[in-house]
């Protein structure tokens, strides 16, 4: 079994519409998890993390983790052309290390 | 303040042969860590330098060997290379603890005929 799993793309959406990305994983002693963003032909950049369970939200995004499930979650609210890009969850271990989704590729079709 | 820098940006090798990458990190990271992203796939880590250290190693043979100096800025090594070892290679720089503060470059992207 993967550490962490992430929902295949590509996802398709309209512009102004509410995305969901998802990702499981199997280590419980995860605790930090992290979402970055990748455009295309560039290294991946953070977009925003939380720690242990819960909600946070930054403008139109907010990420939740359930760690009882080990659900991790993005939500990306009226999502902009601007937004198309591949999104990685990476959760982190105790030793710094991340371990990082497949990613999921979005495009936001205006 | 600059980012973190990889060189080169592209590069073709073939089969067998040895190839550097290098990176230098944003300024006043002092740790250094390299991933391997193939196409279509999340980044995988290959090691950490801190302190011109290997402090950590992810599943890769050891083909893959890398150098820290002074300055902070790193290398990565690969021998006798495989056509399996094409994809983007990934350094990203931060404190040692202030994973809030991980950087990536744009990576090298290395194809091996």
């Amino acid at each position: 079994q993967k550490e962490v799993e992430q929902d295949p793309g590509p996802l398709s959406v309209p512009e102004g519409a509410i995305v969901s990305l998802n990702c499981t994983y199997s280590n419980s002693a995860f605790q930090y998890f992290m979402w970055y963003r990748q455009y295309s032909r560039k290294g991946p950049e953070l977009l925003m993390y939380t720690y242990s369970s819960g909600n946070k939200e930054d403008g139109r995004f907010t990420a939740q983790v359930d760690k009882s499930s080990k659900y991790i979650s993005l939500f990306i609210r009226d999502s902009q052309p601007s937004d198309s890009a591949t999104y990685l969850c990476a959760p982190i271990n105790t030793g710094n290390q991340f371990y990082f989704g497949t990613g999921t590729s979005l495009t936001v079709i205006p | 303040d600059a980012g973190v820098t990889q060189s080169p940006t592209h590069l073709i090798k073939t089969r067998g042969q040895q190839v550097t990458l290098r990176c230098s990190p944003k300024s006043g990271h002092d740790t250094v860590s390299w991933y391997q992203q193939a196409l279509g796939q999340g980044p995988q880590f290959i090691f950490q330098y801190y302190e011109e250290e290997e402090r950590q190693r992810g599943n890769f043979p050891d083909r893959f060997s890398g150098h820290q100096f002074p300055n902070y800025s790193s290398e990565l090594n690969v021998n006798a290379l495989l056509l399996g070892d094409s994809a983007l290679y990934l350094c990203a720089s931060s404190f040692p603890t202030a994973w809030d503060g991980y950087t990536f470059g744009s990576g090298t992207r290395l194809t091996v005929v």
